[in-house]
């Protein structure tokens, strides 16, 4: 089944303590992209993918990490979250500009 | 202005009601448009993608772009309790990877 999987789907950590969300596709795409999700402000882009190797920012990346070692995963990575971090992750990949969503991270930053 | 501005809702409608979901952008660049459905605590899914103005329907949904008027539209026919989500818009410009700008969504509820 393609899929794009996520873990943690929930997590709760204290202020500075270093993370990672994980993000694997089946699907073979070159394009991935990680959104976090926040009411009243729907989703932004905050890093995206076009292959291996190849990363750039998008609209909210202060705070963020990413790297593309591997075509199928992309993790997102907080070196040191913060409360306003608080929040839904998802992460894409994307053929022909269509764009297959994982199932969500919730994040709380506490 | 925000890229695409959508109806902030939320929306409610008996069972069996035509819903028309709308979104605006300001981007004259756009030439795709998207309508994307989320289920609670669930990822978004792709529902209708189509290309520049015109209609394009699927079963019960119709999607409507009017690249003129910069208008995107997402009409349901005989509404479903399992239509009840949040729907968003999305568009991008050409080219296979360049980037999706999401409207903030609308919530709908679909009564029995």
């Amino acid at each position: 089944e393609a899929q794009v999987t996520q873990n943690p789907r929930y997590l709760i950590t204290v202020t500075g303590k270093k993370l990672t969300v994980t993000c694997s596709q089946n699907m073979n795409h070159e394009y991935m992209s990680w959104y976090r999700q926040d009411p009243g402000l729907g989703l932004r882009q905050i890093y995206y993918s076009m292959n291996v190797e190849v990363t750039d920012k998008g609209d909210v990346p202060e705070g963020y990490k990413v790297s593309r070692k591997e075509k199928r995963n992309f993790p997102l990575i907080l070196e040191s979250p913060s409360p306003n971090q608080t929040s839904l992750y998802f992460c894409a990949s994307s053929e022909g500009g269509k764009a297959f969503f994982g199932q969500g991270t919730r994040l709380t930053v506490v | 202005q925000k890229e695409v501005e959508q109806d902030p809702g939320p929306l409610s409608v008996p069972e069996g009601a035509i819903v028309s979901l709308n979104c605006t952008y300001s981007n004259s660049a756009f030439q795709y448009f998207m309508w994307y459905r989320q289920y609670s605590r669930k990822g978004p899914e792709l529902l209708m993608y189509t290309y520049s103005s015109g209609n394009k329907e699927d079963g019960r949904f119709t999607a409507q772009v009017d690249k003129s008027s910069k208008y995107i539209s997402l009409f349901i026919r005989d509404s479903q309790p399992s239509d009840s989500a949040t729907y968003l818009c999305a568009s991008r410009e050409g080219g296979a990877n360049s980037k999706l700008t999401f409207g903030k969504g609308i919530t709908l509820s679909v009564r029995p």
